[in-house]
């Protein structure tokens, strides 16, 4: 069993539509995580990062952590053809600028 | 905001051949570096920690001869594929760590895409 578990898709969605897109893991001691977003051939950049549950809202952008049920989720709202990228959760023991352990990412492609 | 850049983008080689990737933090000082590789539709693995003046901590499984890495300074991480593969083709990414307004933050190069023929 992987550590941490994400749906490589594809997503197709119509631009405005709201996406979800979501990991599990299976390791209770991970204390941060993040989300990045991916463009093809490029390196990752962060999106959000959060080490509570609960929710963190950024814009168009909102984290859901769920500690209990080791599930977290991003949600970005009012979807554009410039968000069409693959997303990454990843997840980490102390921080953000700690050894990351990534799901397999999730390729998103927003219609115009 | 923090850049990370990488050199080069894109190398083609020869079985056989060595090949260097350099990963530069261009705005601020990295003790510490991450050596990534990403097999296609596949996620980012990490296989090594490199801090700047001591030898680099491998993940299990990477092969610390066949992946040298060198920290030399506190902008600059080198990593050296000997005797590359076509197997060893991947796309590399580098992350410096840095630490912004109190917390530790790691940011990441645009990578580098190796085609060993």
């Amino acid at each position: 069993q992987k550590e941490v578990e994400q749906d490589p898709g594809p997503l197709s969605v119509p631009e405005g539509a709201i996406v979800s897109l979501n990991c599990t893991y299976s390791n209770s001691a991970f204390q941060y995580f993040m989300w990045y977003r991916q463009y093809s051939r490029k390196g990752p950049e962060l999106l959000m990062y959060t080490y509570s549950s609960g929710n963190k809202e950024d814009g168009r952008f909102t984290a859901q952590v769920d500690k209990s049920s080791k599930y977290i989720s991003l949600f970005i709202r009012d979807s554009q053809p410039s968000d069409s990228a693959t997303y990454l959760c990843a997840m980490s023991f102390y921080n953000q600028g700690g050894k990351l352990i990534f799901g397999q990412g999730t390729e998103l492609s927003v219609k115009p | 905001g923090a850049v990370v850049s990488q050199h080069p983008s894109r190398v083609i080689c020869k079985s056989g051949t060595s090949v260097k990737i350099e990963c530069r933090s261009l705005d601020f000082q990295a003790t510490t570096m991450f050596w990534y590789r990403q097999f296609p539709k596949q996620s980012l693995m990490l296989m090594a920690t490199s801090n700047e003046g001591s030898k680099a901590t491998y993940e299990q499984g990477v092969e610390k001869d066949k992946f040298l890495i060198n920290h030399a300074s506190l902008t600059l991480s080198t990593l050296t594929v000997t005797s590359a593969h076509p197997e060893d083709s991947s796309f590399y990414i580098c992350s410096a760590r840095t630490t912004r307004q109190g917390q530790e933050t790691q940011y990441f190069g645009p990578g580098t895409r190796l085609l060993v023929l």
